[in-house]
């Protein structure tokens, strides 16, 4: 089946500094990928829409400047997280939909802790 | 927009019986995806089930199965015979028919299988 690899799994770093997140589908092309945030005994709320070879598509309140988004190829998009701050402290999760289909696969997710 | 509302913020049944999640949703699509998630404490994100709405058979994927009731906008899962393994965050969610658009979540049941 569609594997979504989600690099790393669990990072701790101290505040002020930037941090980069993969999301891979290992088994097939994805021209969208998907950016969630969640936070504990919350459910997952939407950040970024990824889209190949251009610009992603933010929802409303997420800051451009501070979560940069970039999908350079059809099986690897990133989130780097600049400037982390504490209140930035979360897990992250990546999803990829196989060529625009349901349903979407999700990788492990990244829990982040900023010190 | 499309909203989804899971009532039930925790449930807790005994092994070996029969536990249904509820879950509404509102959209004015007439064709789309309804899917339960599973997200044991690993916070991986499981497909547990999927139904596509111009289908009027409810789906069924061994132990699980849905009630899907198009026109109350009501999305149910039933799980059978449960084991402790089925303890987790299940999060019901809607999925657009064209690819390339975000999952709109509920909040999430914690399901709890006591032994």
């Amino acid at each position: 089946g569609a594997v979504v690899s989600q690099h790393p799994s669990w990072v701790i770093c101290k505040s002020g500094t930037s941090v980069k997140i993969e999301c891979r589908s290992l088994d097939f092309q994805a021209t969208t990928m998907f950016w969630y945030r969640q936070f504990p005994k919350q459910s997952l709320m939407l950040m970024a829409t990824s889209n190949e070879g251009s610009k992603a598509t933010y929802e409303q309140g997420v800051e451009k400047d501070k979560f940069l988004i970039n999908h350079a190829s059809l099986t690897l998009s990133t989130l780097t997280v600049t400037s982390a701050h504490p209140e930035d402290s979360s897990f992250y999760i990546c999803s990829a939909e196989d060529r625009g289909n349901q349903p979407q696969h999700f990788g492990d997710g990244t829990r982040l802790s900023i010190l | 927009a499309q909203t989804v509302t899971q009532s039930q913020p925790e449930m807790s049944v005994q092994e070996a019986e029969t536990v249904t999640l509820s879950c509404t949703y509102d959209t004015s699509e007439n064709n789309y995806y309804l899917f339960w998630y599973k997200q044991p404490p690993s916070r991986q994100m499981i497909l547990v089930i999927r139904q596509e709405a111009y289908k009027q058979q409810n789906a069924t994927e061994n132990r699980f199965s849905v009630n899907f009731q198009k026109a109350a906008k009501s999305f149910s899962l039933k799980i059978s015979d449960s084991q402790l393994g089925d303890t987790a965050m299940y999060f019901c969610a809607f999925g657009f028919i064209q690819g390339a658009q975000k999952l709109v979540f509920g909040q999430g049941t914690r399901l709890t299988i006591n032994p």
